[in-house]
C-alpha cells in the first residue's frame, strides 16, 4: 500500500451543489495529483501539486478547483457539480519530480444527478 | 483523444500461454509507466522505464523501451488467473514535466483455464 486515502469513496450529490474530495497520503511525498477516469478518455490529469500550496492546472482543470494548506492532504473542489463531472476521481503521489514511482489512491465513485 | 496507443484493446489468452502488450506514441516519452487495474478499483503500479533500450522484469511481467523512446511493450509469461485485469501505460510527454501523466486507453486482459 502507497499510504493513500481517499475520501470519501462513493458520493451522489445533486447538481449546482458543491463537492469536496480529499486525498491523505502518509508518505511525506512532496507531489500529489488528481486524475479522473471516463470511459472512452481514459485517465486524464485535473489539478497537480509540488507543493504546500503549490498547485497548477493539468488537461481537464475546467470546473475544479484544488487546495493544499498541509504536506498531506489535496482537496479537490468541484465548486457547482455538473452531470459532466460523474466520475471515477484518483488522487496519485511522488516523491519527487525525477520520474520516481508515481502510486495512486483507490478512487473516489463521484455521480452527479 | 489517446495521444498513446495501446494495442490490443482487448485479449483472451489461455492460462500459462504468453501475452504481450503494447504502447505506442508518435513523440518521444521521457517516462513511461505500466499499472494494473481490476474493475472498480485503484491502479497498481508494475515498472516504470525511462532510458532507451531499458527492459525491466518483476515475476513473470517485462516491459521494454524501445531505443528510440516511442514505444513500450509488456509481455506476461506463462499467465495466470491473477494477471487478468485492465493493462494501462502513462507516459510522462515533456522533459520537465514529470508525473503529469497522460495514459493509453488501456487493454483488458482475461485469462481463461
Amino acid at each position: 500500500d502507497a499510504g493513500i486515502t481517499q475520501s470519501p469513496r462513493h458520493k451522489v450529490t445533486e447538481t449546482g451543489t458543491p463537492v469536496t474530495l480529499r486525498c491523505h497520503q502518509t508518505e511525506n511525498h512532496r507531489y500529489m495529483y488528481w486524475y479522473r477516469q471516463d470511459p472512452g478518455h481514459g485517465l486524464r490529469l485535473i489539478h497537480y501539486s509540488y507543493g504546500v500550496k503549490d498547485t497548477d492546472k493539468g488537461e481537464v482543470s475546467d470546473g475544479y478547483s484544488v487546495s493544499r494548506s498541509k504536506t498531506e492532504d489535496f482537496l479537490l473542489t468541484l465548486e457547482s457539480a455538473t452531470s459532466s463531472q460523474t466520475s471515477v476521481y484518483f488522487c496519485a503521489i511522488s516523491p519527487t519530480d525525477a520520474g520516481n514511482t508515481i502510486y495512486f489512491g483507490e478512487g473516489s465513485w463521484l455521480t452527479v444527478v | 483523444s489517446q495521444e498513446l496507443e495501446q494495442s490490443p484493446q482487448s485479449l483472451i489468452v489461455q492460462e500459462g500461454k504468453n501475452l504481450t502488450i503494447n504502447c505506442t506514441s508518435s513523440k518521444t516519452l521521457y517516462g513511461l509507466y505500466w499499472y494494473k487495474q481490476k474493475y472498480g478499483e485503484g491502479l497498481i503500479f508494475l515498472m516504470m522505464l525511462q532510458k532507451g533500450g531499458e527492459e525491466k522484469s518483476h515475476e513473470k511481467i517485462t516491459a521494454k523501451l524501445d531505443e528510440k523512446k516511442q514505444q513500450s511493450s509488456l509481455h506476461i509469461t506463462a499467465s495466470q488467473p491473477s494477471h487478468a485485469g485492465i493493462y494501462l501505460c502513462g507516459a510522462d510527454r515533456i522533459a520537465d514535466s514529470w508525473g503529469k501523466l497522460q495514459f493509453g486507453a488501456g487493454t483488458q486482459v482475461v485469462v481463461t483455464p
